[in-house]
């Protein structure tokens, strides 16, 4: 069973305003952690931000921030003041803190910031 | 730069053939992962090794395997290979099993 979902294939934002990216997630297992990563078109995944299943605020990393809804299981990013080298693939992933689990990966949201 | 260094950036090869990919973790990170993305399958996770042993498998083939060394790089190795195994194939690493992983650029294989 998928447990990462990623809804929007492809996502328009234009350059300077804010951009969400929605991801949801599915587990059973009280202890996780969520990522989001970015993939420019040079192929490179690169981690953006950290959010735990237990941690009490929204994780926030300069521009990027993850609104984290526990009871929706959901863990969008959230893209402030959009810039054009914000344009790549951006994915969801999640772990499972118990057991031997892997970063587990949506299929992904490409956006494309217009100037 | 992640840190995390793959070898080689790009390799083509023929159907039936047997390559090596090499994965230095980042220094320090003793959990490495190794992920196929393809367009039609997305990030697939195949293996991950913890200070030099297996820790989980995910649908890695029967063709392919790993290991990680004493020294921690790790290396996949895929034989018999066919068309669709043509894909980026990440390696990635953590301090710890429950931390965030930092991938390398990636080797992009293409079998012809």
């Amino acid at each position: 069973a998928q447990k990462i979902t990623q809804t929007q294939p492809g996502m328009f934002v234009q350059e300077k305003e804010a951009v969400t990216l929605d991801c949801t997630y599915d587990t059973s297992d009280p202890s996780y952690g969520l990522f989001w990563y970015k993939q420019p078109s040079s192929g490179e995944m690169i981690f953006l931000i950290y959010q735990g299943s237990y941690d009490q605020q929204n994780a926030t990393e300069g521009r990027y921030s993850l609104n984290f809804q526990k009871a929706r299981k959901s863990a969008n990013l959230v893209i402030s003041a959009s810039q054009l080298g914000d344009s790549a693939m951006y994915f969801c992933a999640m772990r499972e803190d118990s057991g031997n689990t892997p970063l587990v990966f949506g299929k992904g949201t490409r956006l494309s910031v217009i100037a | 730069d992640s840190g995390v260094t793959q070898t080689p950036k790009h390799l083509i090869t023929a159907t039936g053939q047997r390559v090596t990919l090499r994965c230095s973790p980042r220094s320090g990170d003793l959990s490495v992962y190794w992920y196929q993305q393809s367009l039609d399958q997305g990030l697939q996770f195949l293996i991950q090794y913890y200070n030099g042993e297996e820790r989980a498998k995910g649908n890695i083939l029967e063709r392919f395997s790993a290991q990680q060394f004493p020294d921690l790089h790790s290396e996949l190795n895929l034989s018999s290979l066919e068309l669709g195994d043509s894909a980026l194939y990440f390696c990635a690493s953590s301090v710890v099993e429950r931390t965030e992983a930092f991938f390398g650029q990636g080797t992009r294989l293409t079998v012809v």
